[in-house]
């Protein structure tokens, strides 16, 4: 059965860094792309950003200037560091699979959908 | 403006048929998109349901029951979700989504409730 597991700190200082980290059991870290989304409380969800094992990247320009998304194969488990954090950041932080997604000589043609998602980890954002 | 824009609320008896609408703003036409669907219940992920670009382009999730379908409405320039035989587990919060501006975006979110 494959699982996603998110782990950080659940309070980060404004100013400072958001570190999570989000372990994959059961299913190859290779063979899909893997993201991260996150809901502030009461809010719809916010997509963050996507890493593919060979660690190319996507990150929704919103957030670019202050996102890393990186990805360490041999622990199964893919990472999200967000800096410059104010209480805008808080959220419901979740890491998700990719599915459905098609290239076309190394050209995504289709964009694919979230099949799997981790429970979620709280980060709050306060002094 | 947001990009997608759902109604906050939606009420249904069961058994009814419940239709959620995902406008997309003026001058992104939804014809030119494909449109997921997820459902989520109170402290739970988003579920993926559904996407839908055209009759013949449309992928039902894997274990999604069939009275969850979707559609287009070009004259309003928006995508449907239509909810069949409502059944009290459906009572949710229902997010649309595209890929736009180099982004996977979100809509607003319907909160739908069996009655």
């Amino acid at each position: 059965q494959v699982q996603l597991q998110e782990s950080g700190p659940g309070l980060v200082k404004p100013s400072g860094t958001l570190s999570l980290t989000c372990a994959v059991s059961g299913d190859s870290i290779s063979s899909n792309w893997w993201s991260w989304v996150r809901q502030p409380p009461g809010k719809g969800p916010e997509w963050i950003g996507e890493i593919y094992h060979s660690g190319r990247t996507y990150y929704n320009p919103s957030l670019k200037s202050r996102v890393n998304i990186s990805i360490d194969k041999s622990k199964k488990q893919f990472s999200l560091r967000l800096s410059s954090v104010t209480a805008a950041d808080t959220a419901l932080y979740y890491c998700a699979r990719i599915a459905g997604r098609e290239t076309t000589f190394g050209v995504i043609t289709k964009r694919g959908y979230f099949d799997l998602w981790g429970r979620g980890t709280l980060v709050s954002v306060s002094s | 403006q947001a990009v997608l824009t759902q109604p906050s609320s939606l009420s249904a008896s069961p058994g009814a048929s419940a239709s959620l609408t995902c406008t997309l703003r003026s001058g992104i036409d939804v014809g030119a998109y494909r449109i997921y669907w997820y459902q989520q219940k109170p402290g739970s992920p988003p579920q993926y349901l559904l996407n839908y670009k055209s009759e013949s382009d449309n992928h039902q999730g894997s274990g999604v029951p069939s009275r969850f379908s979707g559609s287009n409405d070009a004259s309003a320039n928006a995508g449907m979700l239509l909810i069949s035989g409502l059944q009290s587990e459906d009572e949710a919060d229902y997010y649309c989504m595209i890929w736009h501006g180099s982004a996977y975006v979100f809509g607003t979110g319907t909160k739908v409730t069996v009655l």
